[in-house]
């Protein structure tokens, strides 16, 4: 399985929600990370996780709340966004938290809206 | 001084012709240099990775890597219409301790038939 697999694909939520965006990977790895996307831009790092603690927050607002329960599982749990966290979130692993030399696998994204 | 620098395009190129993506760095002690695609609406993608100061090819693409002038390049020959997407360069950057992976702001090519 080379794969990382994010759900749900496609989310719309109000901004009084809380909802969940899910990620899994069944390859081993040990570091895994949280990007935001927006139109045109290129992906920008949230969290790393490496071997399931916290290791970097790019002083991400606390309405952003990542979590990771085990080695292949990344949550981030959202509550009272506002409309300009509307994005793609990718998340993506690695082997390890060091220099990869392989570089990260993206998931598919979650394509998120704000109303 | 951004990390990593690209120009966004777009780069438009002919159908079978070489396009050339070039991407520069600022922190001296990366040492892993990656080549994403990102067709609209996806994720990235990876396409080529390099560490070594040099050329690295796969099939039609070619990436280059010169340290010492902290540049990056993509080489894709015989540019097919399915090239067109966005190509994202990214370096490993050393913060706090921890490795993370930075993106420059794309290049759009665009190859047209």
């Amino acid at each position: 399985d080379t794969e990382v697999t994010q759900t749900p694909k496609h989310l719309v939520m109000g901004m009084t929600n809380k909802k969940s965006l899910k990620c899994e990977q069944h390859m081993g790895h040990r570091a895994m990370y949280w990007y935001k996307q927006k139109a045109k831009k290129p992906p920008e790092l949230m969290f790393v996780y490496s071997y399931e603690k916290l290791s970097i927050n790019e002083s991400v607002p606390s309405r952003f709340s990542p979590e990771c329960p085990n080695s292949s599982l990344l949550n981030l749990h959202l509550h009272a966004l506002q409309p300009e966290d509307s994005a793609l979130y990718l998340c993506a692993s690695s082997q390890g938290p060091g220099q990869s030399l392989y570089g990260y696998t993206f998931g598919s994204g979650t394509r998120l809206t704000v109303v | 001084q951004k990390e990593v620098e690209q120009n966004s395009g777009p780069l438009s190129v002919p159908e079978g012709a070489i396009a050339s993506l070039n991407c520069t760095y600022s922190d001296r002690g990366s040492q892993s240099f990656f080549w994403y695609r990102q067709y609209s609406g996806k994720s990235p993608e990876l396409i080529m990775f390099i560490y070594s100061n040099g050329d690295k090819e796969d099939g039609r693409f070619t990436a280059q890597l010169n340290k010492a002038s902290q540049y990056v390049s993509l080489l894709i020959r015989d540019s097919q219409p399915s090239d067109s997407a966005t190509y994202l360069c990214a370096v490993n950057l050393l913060s706090g301790g921890y490795n993370k992976l930075i993106f420059g702001a794309g290049t759009r090519l665009a190859v047209h038939p």
